[in-house]
């Protein structure tokens, strides 16, 4: 079955270190979203990417990179400059940029990053 | 600026009642509207969506929608709850053309028996 892959699912780690969540889709999907969840904030809006080697920041790209080398993945490195990393991480895809529809997401099973 | 708002963080309903979740947007071009749903340590789940037409859409679920564009409103109702339908419901917005969705900070919906 198609979906998103997001991994791991509860990740741990130190301050001071940098760590990088994957996203995978089988979608054929051409943009792909990382959403931020913070309880009783929403979601919020990471970076996101429209086409291959091409990103976007979304509201909240402080302290996060990504990359996009190929059609199928985005991965989100979470940097020892965000300060306050602890959250619930989404990805989302969408099929219909540019085809003159608002994009329907669909999102991944989330991965929880918890900063001892 | 371009913004959801759902006015309740919280309601509970007995299995059986009917349910109207609020949704107000302030958005610049023509909305494109959305409702999903999340259960706990999970991912979101599109419930509907209006693009145009009919202001009423129904979506998954049993669930329906109204968009109201006088009111800058589309609440989500569904006549007669589940235990099942316990989780948190995400009002979003997004436009023709725009890549970018944005959410409201969520519902919390709780069932009682």
């Amino acid at each position: 079955d198609g979906g998103i892959t997001q991994s791991p699912k509860y990740l741990f780690r130190k301050e001071g270190q940098n760590v990088t969540l994957s996203c995978e889709q089988n979608l054929n999907h051409d943009a792909m979203y990382w959403y931020r969840q913070d309880p009783g904030q929403g979601l919020r809006l990471i970076y996101y990417s429209q086409i291959v080697n091409d990103f976007q920041k979304g509201d909240i790209a402080e302290g996060y990179s990504v990359s996009r080398e190929k059609k199928e993945s985005f991965p989100l490195t979470v940097t020892s400059a965000q300060k306050n990393p602890t959250a619930f991480y989404l990805c989302a895809s969408s099929v219909d940029r540019g085809g003159g529809g608002a994009n329907v997401l669909t999102f991944g099973a989330g991965s929880r990053l918890t900063v001892l | 600026a371009q913004s959801v708002t759902q006015p309740d963080i919280h309601i509970t309903v007995s299995e059986g009642a009917s349910l109207e979740l609020r949704c107000n947007y302030s958005y610049g071009a023509t909305p494109y509207l959305f409702w999903y749903v999340q259960s706990p340590g999970q991912g979101l789940q599109l419930l509907l969506k209006y693009f145009s037409g009919d202001t009423l859409v129904q979506g998954i679920k049993g669930f329906e929608a109204e968009f109201k564009r006088s009111q800058s409103s589309f609440n989500l109702r569904k006549p007669s709850v589940h235990w099942s339908d316990a989780a948190e419901y995400f009002c979003a917005v997004g436009a023709k053309g725009d890549d970018k969705i944005i959410f409201g900070k969520g519902t919390r919906l709780h069932i009682l028996p």
